[in-house]
């Protein structure tokens, strides 16, 4: 079936550091990539998405590139904030599967000042 | 547009009573989810409608769990006879229809059975 791999964390990292948060998967046909983020007491929120191979996702200083050689789709950020602390989710959509999200675990990051 | 809403946010049940969820979602999606997500884990796919028919399930979806779309707008999530491992926050996301069209997601309603 498809699944999703994300690093473990918590993640801690001082302010102004740079963050990857690692993201691979398995998929039973061609999927379109997602990062979500759930801030504390609030719900999913899309961070970005990328629909194809080599496509890069970016918003808020956030970027993800869909490596189709390497089935990843990897979180990056040059350099955080302390409003950065949450909760990022990779997701996964097959094409033909009308839809439906496979999501990975989570993985809390905290960012200090 | 005012975003997918859920209701109740909260709910505390004793076991085996009856509960019963809301989702509104984005008025032009004709696509409607629901999630459960336990601590620690990703949401995981329980159903999905298109417009009001109910065009899958999960095999989470015990036959406790029955969910409906009756006008192709609002939905429900009912949980029968509830259970301490039904426990979790229940979110609902919805989509227009197509492959590649992201899902917009409610605040979740968390479910505590006590």
């Amino acid at each position: 079936g498809d699944s999703v791999t994300q690093m473990e964390g918590p993640v801690t990292l001082s302010e102004e550091a740079c963050l990857t948060i690692n993201c691979t998967y398995t998929a039973t046909g061609y999927p379109s990539l997602f990062w979500y983020v759930q801030y504390p007491g609030e719900g999913l929120q899309l961070l970005l998405k990328a629909t194809k191979a080599d496509d890069k996702g970016s918003n808020k200083g956030f970027e993800a590139t869909y490596r189709k050689e390497t089935t990843s789709f990897h979180l990056e950020k040059g350099s955080v904030q302390v409003s950065d602390s949450a909760v990022y989710f990779c997701a996964l959509i097959i094409r033909t599967n009308a839809g439906k999200s496979t999501f990975g675990d989570g993985t809390t990051l905290t960012v200090k000042p | 547009d005012t975003g997918v809403s859920q209701d109740p946010r909260h709910k505390i049940t004793k076991r085996g009573q009856n509960v019963t969820f809301r989702c509104d979602p984005i008025s032009e999606h004709n696509r409607l989810y629901w999630y459960r997500q336990t601590l620690g884990q990703g949401p995981e796919f329980l159903t999905y409608f298109q417009n009001e028919a109910q065009l899958e399930k999960s095999r989470l979806l015990s036959d406790r769990f029955s969910a409906e779309r009756p006008k192709g707008s609002f939905s429900t999530l009912e949980i029968q006879r509830t259970e301490q491992g039904d426990s979790a926050m229940y979110l609902c996301a919805s989509s227009l229809e197509g492959p590649i069209h992201e899902q917009y997601f409610g605040p979740g309603t968390r479910l505590t059975v006590t």
